[in-house]
């Protein structure tokens, strides 16, 4: 089953607008990561922050988690069109015992950045 | 580096045939692993394998199979191509840590009529 769900499932916005995208995941996590896919092309990794950690920047993007609420935030400040893209947050969950790492994957959000 | 590669890029089967998707990574990671991506259901995972000889399944296995003989290499066999199995299927990779991204390759389209 899918552990993380992102939110909204499409997004679209004016460039130079901000754009927010939500993940929700249900179980505890070492790390969550975002990554981005161009239409028709491999995901690309963005940014990842620890569960010990709150909020993370790298360039115009920022990222928060909330471990009590099991939610994570990733915002694109002042948006061009090439961010035009989906956006997928996924949690790394370990599974005790077995010593292995697993990536879970949201459904993702479509974001539209019109020029 | 090449990082990750998957060939081939695009596939037509016919139901009941069989083929393998190749991927091969060379950054010499321990972990390896194989998602599908279907419209609207985001990345599933199929199986991975956590270095040369050791494969483990993930969400969707049925109807794939894999081996891990080399670290650089690990395929996915689809026994009987059914046209559930129409998606795209991405391979990726990243060192054995907790604490370390995933190398996503090109994908491969896959077609079952």
């Amino acid at each position: 089953s899918q552990q993380g769900e992102e939110d909204p499932q499409a997004l679209s916005i004016q460039e130079g607008e901000n754009a927010t995208m939500n993940c929700s995941y249900k179980t505890s996590i070492n790390n969550l990561q975002w990554y981005r896919q161009n239409s028709g092309r491999g995901l690309v990794h963005l940014i990842l922050i620890r569960s010990n950690e709150r909020e993370k920047h790298s360039g115009r993007l920022r990222v928060t988690l909330d471990t009590s609420k099991k939610s994570s935030s990733l915002l694109i400040t002042a948006s061009r069109a090439a961010d035009t893209a989906s956006y997928f947050c996924a949690t790394d969950l370990l599974y005790s015992g077995a010593g292995s790492y697993q990536l879970t994957f949201g459904k993702g959000t479509k974001l539209s950045v019109i020029p | 580096n090449a990082g990750v590669t998957q060939t081939p890029k695009f596939q037509v089967l016919k139901t009941g045939q069989s083929m393998t998707l190749q991927c091969a990574q060379d950054m010499n990671h321990e972990y390896m692993s194989w998602y599908r991506q279907d419209p609207g259901m985001g990345l599933r995972l199929i199986h991975y394998s956590v270095g040369a000889g050791i494969t483990d399944q993930g969400e969707v296995p049925n109807g794939y199979n894999v081996s891990r003989s080399t670290t650089e290499d690990f395929p996915l066999r689809l026994l009987s191509a059914a046209p559930s199995q129409t998606s795209v299927y991405f391979c990726a990779s990243r060192p054995w840590t907790s604490e370390e991204t995933q190398y996503f390759g090109p994908g491969t389209r896959l077609l079952v009529l």
